[in-house]
C-alpha cells in the first residue's frame, strides 16, 4: 500500500535560515509526489510536483524538492526562510489511477524574526 | 475568478440537523473530491467522483451523501449531524490523471453544537 510519512509535525526556523521539511513515501510502483502549502484559513495550493524526469524539482516561492528513489524520500527545502513561509505543508502521493491523493500528516512551519 | 468555490465558508448548526455544502469548479475537470480536515490538520479523502460517477467512497458514514448533478458540481449533504462531524471540509477537482495536482476550494468550517 502506498503511504506518506512526514517527519516532524512542527519545524521552527529563524528568518533567513534553511528550511528542510522531510517526507518519505512507500510505494510499490514509481510514485507521483507533491508538496502542497496551506496558509491559515485557506485551502491547499500546489508548491511543486515530481512526476518523471529531473529529480530536482523547483516550485513556487523559492522552494524545491529532490526525489531520491534509493531513500524513498522527497524532502522540501528553501535556502532562506521568510516570515511569509509560515504555514502548514503537506506531502502527498497520488495512487495509480489518479482518483485518490494520500496526504501526509502535515508539518507546521514556524518562522522566527 | 475562483477556480473551485464552495459555500458556505462557515456553518454552525445544532446536533441532529441536516445541512448541505455546495461546490463548483470552472476548470473543466472531470474529477471532483471531498476531503475532511480534522482539528489536527489531518486530511482524509471522503469521496471521489469522475464524470459524475462515484469512484471512491472511503467508508464514510451513510449520513454523508454526495451528489454530482454535472461534472462541474459536487455537493455534500449531511444528515443527523453529530459533534464529531465538526471539521473543515474541502472540495477539490483535478483532471483525474495521476500526474496532475488537485485544486482546492477555500474550505467550509462546520461546527456542530
Amino acid at each position: 500500500a502506498q503511504s506518506v510519512t512526514q517527519l516532524g509535525s512542527h519545524v521552527s526556523v529563524s528568518e533567513g535560515a534553511l528550511v528542510l521539511l522531510r517526507c518519505n513515501y512507500s510505494s510499490s510502483v514509481p510514485p507521483y509526489l507533491f508538496w502542497y502549502v496551506q496558509y491559515p484559513n485557506q485551502g491547499l495550493q500546489l508548491l511543486l510536483k515530481y512526476t518523471t524526469g529531473a529529480t530536482l524539482v523547483k516550485g513556487i516561492n523559492g522552494f524545491e524538492a529532490e526525489f531520491k528513489k534509493s531513500e524513498t524520500s522527497f524532502h522540501l527545502t528553501k535556502p532562506s526562510a521568510h516570515m511569509s513561509d509560515a504555514a502548514e505543508y503537506f506531502c502527498a502521493v497520488i495512487l495509480t489511477g489518479g482518483f485518490k491523493t494520500i496526504f501526509g500528516a502535515g508539518t507546521r512551519l514556524f518562522v522566527k524574526a | 475568478d475562483t477556480a473551485v468555490s464552495q459555500t458556505p465558508k462557515y456553518l454552525v448548526t445544532q446536533m441532529g440537523n441536516d445541512k448541505s455544502i455546495k461546490c463548483e469548479q470552472n476548470l473543466g475537470h472531470d474529477t471532483m473530491y471531498w476531503y475532511k480536515q480534522d482539528s489536527k490538520k489531518f486530511l482524509k479523502i471522503m469521496f471521489s467522483y469522475n464524470n459524475k460517477e462515484l469512484i471512491i467512497n472511503e467508508t464514510v458514514p451513510n449520513r454523508f451523501s454526495p451528489k454530482s448533478p454535472d461534472k462541474a458540481h459536487l455537493n455534500l449533504h449531511i444528515n443527523s449531524l453529530e459533534l464529531g462531524d465538526s471539521a473543515v471540509y474541502f472540495c477539490a477537482s483535478s483532471t483525474g490523471s495521476p500526474n496532475t495536482e488537485a485544486f482546492f476550494g477555500q474550505g467550509t468550517r462546520l461546527t456542530v453544537v
